[in-house]
Order: structure tokens, then sequence, then C-alpha cells
């Protein structure tokens, strides 16, 4: 089973940050959490990543509270492309070099003119 | 970046036959590969973890002897739907991971429909 929660669906008005919240109170300390975002009928594109530290890259931020249980997307500057279903994953058992993905039901983005 | 190639893209099939679809990690050696499939407006199902050299690990609830998976060699999977049903049409896509910056990279996926 997945070990994340995440809200079913979210709007964002077009040019304005999108934040999204995903929980994981039963993520262990070795496990990290991963956030990709799937396009209709393309395959999951990889987003970021990370342990325990904010991670930034050129797509998005991800900020993870101190005690791990949850994190938060961030699209700084959101476009009508970034209209997505954005995965939240912890990844089970390897650290970030093993383990698998186990997807939930992620949150559906719908960026708005 | 790294790049993971499905083939075929899509494919129809009729009732009784068998369907091979291949991943392809392009520019890196894939040492687990990953299968899953997914149903119109549902998330993504992991079927089997497939690590080169060594027989896949499934799920539980996917029959082995249905969804064959043989990684061979460190830069391509095969799923083999074997006497393929209906029930079998899905989206099948499969993710690599091999280098040391913790991605994993998924193909763009395979719609196979069996008639």
């Amino acid at each position: 089973d997945a070990k994340t929660t995440q809200p079913p669906s979210m709007d964002c008005a077009e040019g304005r940050a999108a934040n999204l919240p995903c929980n994981h109170s039963t993520i262990s300390g070795n496990e990290y959490v991963y956030w990709y975002r799937q396009i209709h009928s393309q395959g999951p594109q990889y987003i970021i990543h990370g342990l325990k530290n904010n991670e930034t890259n050129e797509m998005a931020s991800l900020i993870i509270t101190e005690d791990r249980k949850s994190s938060t997307l961030i699209l700084p500057h959101a476009t009508l492309r970034d209209t997505a279903v954005y995965y939240c994953i912890v990844r089970v058992g390897g650290g970030n070099q093993g383990g698998k993905l186990i997807f939930g039901q992620g949150t559906e983005l719908s960026v708005k003119p | 970046g790294a790049v993971v190639s499905q083939h075929p893209s899509w494919v129809i099939c009729k009732s009784g036959t068998s369907v091979k679809i291949e991943c392809r990690s392009l520019d890196f050696q894939a040492t687990t590969m990953f299968w899953y499939r997914q149903f119109p407006k549902q998330s993504l199902m992991l079927m089997a973890t497939s690590n080169e050299g060594s027989k896949a690990t499934y799920e539980q609830g996917v029959e082995k002897d249905k969804f064959l998976i043989n990684h061979a060699s460190l830069t391509l999977s095969t799923l083999t739907v074997t006497s393929a049903h209906p029930e079998d049409s899905s989206f099948y896509i499969c993710s690599a991971t091999g280098g040391y910056t913790g991605e994993l990279f998924f193909g763009e996926g395979s719609r196979l429909t069996v008639l």
C-alpha cells in the first residue's frame, strides 16, 4: 500500500505558485520522498526527491517538515502546461538507489488562466 | 537526462495471443527495472521488480505465469503478456534505475488493447 496521502484535486491560477501537500506520517528514517507528475497517457515525469533537507531544482522546490511526516511540492510560477496528476511517493526499501515506488492516487492539479 | 524507451507504444492483438513489450535504458545501465500497469483514471500499480540476471519479484496478486518478465541485459527488460484477454487491456509502463542520483526514469508507456 502507498504510504502517502494527497488531496485528490487542486486548482491554481496561472503565474501563481502551486503548493501541493503530502502526508507520509509512517515514513521510515531512510525512506526518501519522491515527486512525479503524469500528463494524460504519458509515462510519469520525475520532478524532485529528498530525504530530510529541503531541495530545489529547475522545476520545483520540495519542503520536508522537520519530523518528516509531511512535505510540500512548490511550483513557483505555474503555467497551463503544469496541469497534470502529481504523485508524492515514499520510496520503500533501499534508500535512494534501491527500493520501489508505490504510487498513491495523486493530486490532479488544474492550472487555470 | 537519462532516457527509458518502450516499444511498441501501442499494440492491438486478438484474444489468446501473446504480446511482448520492450523497455530499454538508452544511456545508462539499469540494474533494476520495474513494471507497472495503469487502468483508465486510476493510479499506477506496481506489477514486478526485475533485476538483471535474476528472476523477477512479483507483487501480490500478479500472476507470474501470465506476465513473463525477462531482464537479460543491463539495458533491456521485456514483459510478455501471455494468452492475452480483453481484461489485460491496459497501459503498461516500465521504469529503470541504475545511477547514483536516486532518480527512477519512466518509459513513455505501451497501450495494449486485446480484442
